[in-house]
């Protein structure tokens, strides 16, 4: 099985922060990657697909870069409604598996 | 509306089995693969299955988490997804989702608490 880690888990910010996580493959898995954001009683989201395209409607702040088995996934600017748990999922083999997300937290 | 509606949560003691069901609309459903995707209260995501679409014989595939207790299945003609769960543990409370990864569409999740 690919075991994905994400750091950091949590992360305090303010608003108009720099914010960057990070997730790292055990084996590598190209750029079969996808980073999803969830709001507390909410569904997830995909933000970003195959490591690096941006969802349609996702506000561009938003990015991601990676192949192989290092990724990262950026918010250039951190805005209120971006306070959330973001998670990386592999799509490269079964099992598929999420990374253990990342909290973001207000400052 | 694209939309998929979980039902059949609720609470179970550990042993016992449980069936949840996802309705499927406004989307062509047998030509989606289709996940079941858990939250447990205060932790991450974690993939539980998938059935593949028709295209490619229904076939499944499970974590090493449920493997052998949970089956997945589906009713094209009725548009429902299912998961059966047997061997409940207290460790598989958790919010279900029903979900198509590829086409990023996801349910409101269904509570299932074993204890």
């Amino acid at each position: 099985d690919i075991q994905m880690t994400q750091s950091p888990s949590a992360m305090s910010a303010s608003v108009g922060d720099r914010v960057t996580i990070t997730c790292r493959a055990s084996h590598g898995i190209g750029n079969s990657l996808a980073w999803y954001q969830q709001k507390p009683r909410k569904v997830p989201k995909r933000l970003i697909y195959d490591a690096s395209n941006l969802e349609s409607g996702v506000p561009s702040r938003f990015s991601a870069s990676g192949s192989g088995a290092e990724f990262t996934f950026t918010i250039s600017s951190l805005q209120p409604e971006d306070f959330a748990t973001y998670f990386c999922l592999q799509h490269s083999n079964y099992p598929r598996t999420f990374g253990q997300g990342t909290k973001v937290e207000i400052k | 509306e694209v939309q998929v509606v979980e039902s059949g949560g609720g609470l179970v003691q550990p042993g016992g089995s449980l069936r949840l069901s996802c309705a499927a609309s406004g989307f062509t459903f047998s030509d989606h693969s289709m996940d079941w995707v858990r939250r447990a209260p205060g932790k991450g995501l974690e993939w539980v299955g998938r059935s593949r679409d028709k295209s490619n014989s229904y076939t499944t595939e499970y974590a090493p988490s449920v493997k052998g207790r949970f089956t997945i299945s589906r009713d094209d003609s009725k548009n429902l997804l299912y998961l059966q769960m047997n061997s409940l543990k207290t460790e598989d409370t958790a919010v279900y989702y029903c979900a198509s990864l590829v086409s990023d569409i996801w349910g409101q999740g269904t509570m299932v608490t074993v204890s």
